[in-house]
């Protein structure tokens, strides 16, 4: 299986930070990476596709960038429903998921 | 708007069996693969076992081969999870998710239902 690696585990911000969450993978996925957050209680959601393709009705100051190996994503003015956890997940083979990132207020 | 509805979810001894369902409104359900992805309490996500849309390509994760059965039956846009010998560690809400491809090869999670709690407890 290919291992997904997210860093960093948790992080602090506040309203307006500009945030990065990285996502690497064990081998080559192309671009066949998407994104998830998830706020306590509720499903994941899907934010981006294919490393970098916005899923409609996501806001545009979330983003996504890479290839091969490593990845970004990138919410550019943290706003306060943005607090949340954040997985990356590989659609190249059988799928796996990254262990997550906590959006935590500071 | 896409809807899926888990059910069956619940309370069961250790070696015991239970079977989820969700039923899927607002797309054409034959023409998608569909999965099943769990969460453990206050964990990650891991993918279960998915079901192609056209064919019967099947496929599970190591952890619940030969013990979970996933089917469908697009007559009803219903699909299924039997789990039998179930172990403490297979506690977790079972999600049932609907998958699209991108650029024909890329495979993701476009939508999720709300899960189905499932305890593995003596």
């Amino acid at each position: 299986d290919i291992q997904m690696t997210q860093s960093p585990s948790s992080l602090s911000a506040s309203v307006g930070d500009k945030i990065t969450i990285t996502c690497r993978a064990s081998q080559s996925i192309s671009r066949h990476l998407n994104w998830f957050q998830q706020k306590p209680g509720k499903a994941p959601k899907l934010l981006i596709y294919g490393a970098s393709t916005l899923q409609s009705g996501v806001a545009s100051r979330f983003s996504g960038s890479g290839s091969a190996t490593d990845f970004t994503l990138i919410i550019s003015s943290l706003q306060p429903e943005d607090f949340a956890t954040y997985y990356c997940q590989q659609g190249y083979t059988t799928p796996t998921f990254g262990q997550g990132t906590k959006v935590e207020i500071k | 708007e896409v809807q899926l509805l888990e059910s069956g979810g619940g309370l069961v001894q250790p070696g015991g069996s239970l079977r989820l369902s969700c039923t899927a409104s607002g797309f054409t359900f034959s023409t998608f693969a569909m999965n099943w992805v769990r969460q453990a309490p206050g964990k990650g996500l891991e993918w279960v076992s998915s079901f192609s849309g056209s064919g019967n390509h099947i496929v599970y994760a190591d952890s619940v081969k030969g013990r979970f059965t996933i089917s469908r039956d697009n007559s009803k846009s219903t699909l299924y999870l039997q789990m039998n010998s179930l172990r403490a560690n297979d506690t977790a809400r079972y999600y049932c998710v609907k998958a699209d491809y991108y650029d024909g090869s890329g495979y993701y999670f476009d939508y999720w239902g709300q899960g189905a709690l499932v305890t593995v407890s003596s």
